[in-house]
């Protein structure tokens, strides 16, 4: 079956240790993005990668790294310069310059 | 950048009956997404529209882009227990679809 797969489901780590969420996807999609979802607010875009080797930063890119190697995946790296890095993290992808976004199941990390 | 203002912020209904919700953005949009989060879960793509004063349906949803392509309404009517989740709209902010946008979400309780 054609998807994306975000994983672990849940991660947990202790402060000041990077932390790196995986991403894969089989739909054979060109973009894919990072989202970071705190309760009671919207999603927030953190980095967006619209073809291999290159990928553009979102509104809070601070404190988070990626790397596109692979059309299939978008790890995103959580660094210890990320002040508040407890939150719930979604993947997502989509065909180049469509709107239409197709999500993972998310990854809720937990800083402590 | 651009936010979007999603309303209600929640609501509390009783099976059966139907249900309105609303989100409006200060500039143009030429695509609006609306998607359902299931708790713990990514959000799921429910209807896209393209352009202004299309209605769509999909089952018991209906979506509709405003004709001054400021804002959007999404229906759902009869509604069930398992329409409960987070509703959010969305939008791209930029005309290639790159960056999404999206309002802080409707949380939508049914009581039995």
């Amino acid at each position: 079956d054609g998807g994306i797969t975000q994983s672990p489901k849940y991660l947990f780590r202790k402060e000041g240790q990077n932390v790196t969420l995986s991403c894969e996807q089989n739909l054979n999609h060109d973009a894919m993005y990072w989202y970071r979802q705190d309760p009671g607010q919207g999603l927030r875009l953190i980095y967006y990668s619209q073809i291999v080797n290159d990928f553009q930063k979102g509104d809070i890119a601070e404190g988070y790294s990626v790397s596109r190697e692979k059309k299939e995946s978008f790890p995103l790296t959580v660094t210890s310069a990320q002040k508040n890095p407890t939150a719930f993290y979604l993947c997502a992808s989509s065909i180049v310059n469509r709107a239409e976004a197709f999500f993972g199941q998310g990854t809720r990390l937990t800083v402590v | 950048g651009q936010q979007l203002n999603q309303s209600p912020q929640s609501m509390f209904i009783q099976e059966g009956e139907d249900v309105s919700m609303n989100c409006t953005s200060s500039s143009i949009f030429n695509t609006w997404l609306w998607y359902k989060q299931d708790p713990g879960e990514g959000p799921v793509l429910l209807i896209a529209l393209y352009k202004a004063g299309e209605l769509t349906s999909n089952g018991r949803l209906t979506a509709q882009f405003g004709i001054t392509r400021k804002d959007s309404f999404l229906n759902i009517s009869a509604s069930i227990p398992s329409d409960v989740g987070i509703y959010f709209c969305a939008g791209p902010s930029d005309p290639n679809n790159n960056d999404m946008r999206f309002g802080a979400g409707t949380r939508l309780t049914v009581k039995p």
